[in-house]
């Protein structure tokens, strides 16, 4: 029943590992996003897909690589993870003509 | 890029209508305002969206003035559980270019 859903719910890793974050959506939604929450509770978008397509970019490290097998997933890829990229990752889904996005639970990633 | 300005904080007691207000001074004429709740540990719900004028659903209203440079998030008779942070979002629809930029949100205690 779960309209966006993520996996892990919680992340705790060591700095210079490789980990993945899986996200999914049945709400037959063509775009799908990334964000980064940080401590201070800031939202910031990361990347987004238009059926499987990146659409949107931020300023992001080249560690962080999305990947979307198909427009109901979006997988978070995150290369030799260091300490400043413990946050709470939120993935969203929307459609592709309406900016009205839905989000996951999030992902709390630890990096020690 | 239409940037955003809310309140930090606000204080309600339960039953009080609360107003949340917005501004977003460089708002596009392809722009809707969205607003979103999040609860601690979770991740943003979509509470209410318009374009002008006002709107209202069984959760909120929405007050839109005529230049669409603020707007107003109205939760009336809040009680306990109305505590949440809540964001104003302004943009068109998802494609490239589009600003998805949250802001620091407004933080509502609602006291008994």
């Amino acid at each position: 029943d779960t309209a966006v859903s993520q996996t892990p719910k919680y992340l705790v890793t060591q700095m210079g590992n490789d980990k993945s974050i899986k996200c999914e959506q049945n709400l037959g939604h063509d775009t799908m996003y990334w964000y980064k929450q940080d401590s201070k509770k800031f939202l910031k978008i990361m990347f987004s897909y238009n059926n499987k397509e990146l659409i949107i970019n931020e300023t992001v490290p080249n560690r962080f690589s999305p990947k979307s097998p198909d427009k109901a997933h979006l997988n978070l890829h995150i290369n030799s993870l260091e300490l400043g990229d413990s946050a709470v990752y939120f993935c969203a889904s929307s459609r592709k003509d309406r900016l009205v996005q839905y989000f996951g639970p999030g992902t709390r990633l630890t990096v020690t | 890029l239409a940037k955003t300005t809310q309140p930090i904080s606000m204080d309600s007691y339960e039953g009080q209508e609360v107003n949340i207000t917005c501004s977003h001074n460089n708002i596009a004429t392809n722009d809707y305002i969205t607003w979103y709740q999040q609860f601690p540990s979770q991740g943003p719900r979509f509470i209410i969206q318009g374009y002008k004028t006002k709107v209202t659903n069984e959760v909120a209203s929405l007050f839109i003035p005529a230049d669409r440079k603020s707007s107003t998030l109205s939760l009336p008779r809040v009680s306990l559980s109305d505590t949440a942070v809540y964001y104003c979002l302004v943009g068109d629809k998802p494609q490239a270019g589009t600003a998805l930029i949250f802001g620091k949100g407004t933080t509502l205690s609602v006291s008994s």
